[in-house]
This record gives structure tokens, sequence and C-alpha cells, in this order.
């Protein structure tokens, strides 16, 4: 079975300091990866995913996240933070149903804070 | 408009009340989902389908009844509602193929008095 965890259910960082959230998966098969961040009162959208190629994996809004194998890892990073980066991030992982297509396993959620 | 939404965004209901909250679907997504968000719990599935008339049992299903009649639409029934079921609900759409990507509809706030 997919299982992913979150360390740190809250991190803070300051204004222009590096963003570091961090996501350790374990999964029977090769993942497909995700990142997705919740703002207030609003739904999951997509920051980027990893399914193959690349391991470095840029997305939306600076983010990038580097899925490492020997580390069952896929860490997220942005190297300054902006105030509106303040949100819940939720790391994911797939897990393949049918015809290729799969289910999506969520990790707690990191709730991410940007001081001043 | 295009888009995944759901219905309504807030719900104030009453112990053993049956509720249902509406989720739809403008692409034909064949793949819809319903999570809940609970505070240290993350998102957690409850059902999910594969298409009209297919259903399937999510991590958490006990309670709670859904239906697939058309693509477009995926309600999620609460057959009576008890205070462990106070949450956000999450509906979601993927297509099954390709972009690999969930899109997910605003929410539903539920609250059991």
């Amino acid at each position: 079975a997919q299982s992913v965890t979150q360390l740190g259910s809250h991190v803070s960082v300051s204004e222009g300091a590096l963003v570091l959230l961090r996501c350790n998966y374990s999964s029977s098969v090769p993942p497909y990866l995700f990142w997705y961040v919740q703002y207030p009162n609003q739904g999951l959208q997509l920051l980027l995913k990893y399914t193959t190629g690349a391991t470095l994996v840029k997305g939306i809004n600076g983010f990038e996240a580097e899925f490492k194998k020997s580390e069952t890892s896929f860490h997220l990073t942005k190297p300054s933070a902006h105030m509106s980066d303040a949100a819940e991030y939720f790391c994911a992982v797939s897990s393949p149903f049918g015809a290729g297509s799969y289910q999506l396993t969520f990790g707690k959620g990191t709730k991410l804070s940007v001081i001043p | 408009d295009a888009g995944i939404t759901q219905s309504p965004r807030y719900k104030i209901t009453e112990t053993g009340r049956q509720v249902t909250l509406m989720c739809h679907q403008t692409w034909s997504h064949s793949y819809m989902f319903w999570y809940r968000q609970d505070l240290g719990h993350g998102l957690r599935l409850i059902y999910y389908s594969a298409a009209a008339d297919i259903t399937d049992k999510g991590e958490v299903p006990d309670g709670y009844v859904v239906s697939r009649s058309k693509t477009e639409n995926f309600p999620l029934t609460l057959e009576s509602a008890t205070r462990s079921q106070t949450s956000v609900y999450f509906c979601a759409s993927y297509s099954g193929t390709g972009n690999y990507g969930y899109t997910f509809g605003s929410g539903t706030r539920l609250t059991v008095v």
C-alpha cells in the first residue's frame, strides 16, 4: 500500500528565506508524486507533479521538487518565500488502479507561515 | 462555466438527518472522488467512481452513500448524519488519461449539531 509522510505539520519561514517542505513516500510500484497547495477556504490546486523523466520538477509560483528514489523523497523547495506562499501544502502519491489510472493518497499536510 | 462545482458551500444539519452534498463537473471526466478533510488527518478518500454507474469504497466509506447516474454528477449522501461527520468535503475529478492531475472543487463545510 502507498503512504506519504510529511515531516512537520507547521513550518515558519521569514519572507525571502528558503522554503523546504519535506515529503517521504512508500510505494510498491514506481510512483507518481504530486504537491498540492490549499489557500484558506479554497480547494486544492496542483503545484507540480512527477510522473516519469527528469527528476527535478518545476511547478507554479517558483516551486520545484526533486524525486529521489534512493531516499524515497519528494521534497518541495522555493528559493525565496513570499507572503503569498502562506498556505497548506499536501504531498500525494499515486497508486494505480484499472487501465493506467490511479488513486491518490495524501499526506497530512504542512501549513506554511511566512513571517514579514 | 467550465469546472467542478460543489454545493452547498456551507451546511449545518442536525444529528440523524439525511443530507446530500452535490458535485458537478463539466469536462466529462471519467473519474470522480469524494474526500473529507479533517485536522490532523489530511484528506481521506470516502468513495470514488470510475464511470457512470461504477462506484467503489475508499478509506472511510461508513455512513456515506454515493451514486453516479450521469457522468457529470457525483452526489454524496449522509443517510443519518453524526457529529463525527462534521468535516470539509472535497470533490475531485480526473480524466483517467494523460495529465495525471486531479481537479478539486472548492469544498463543502458541513457541521452536524
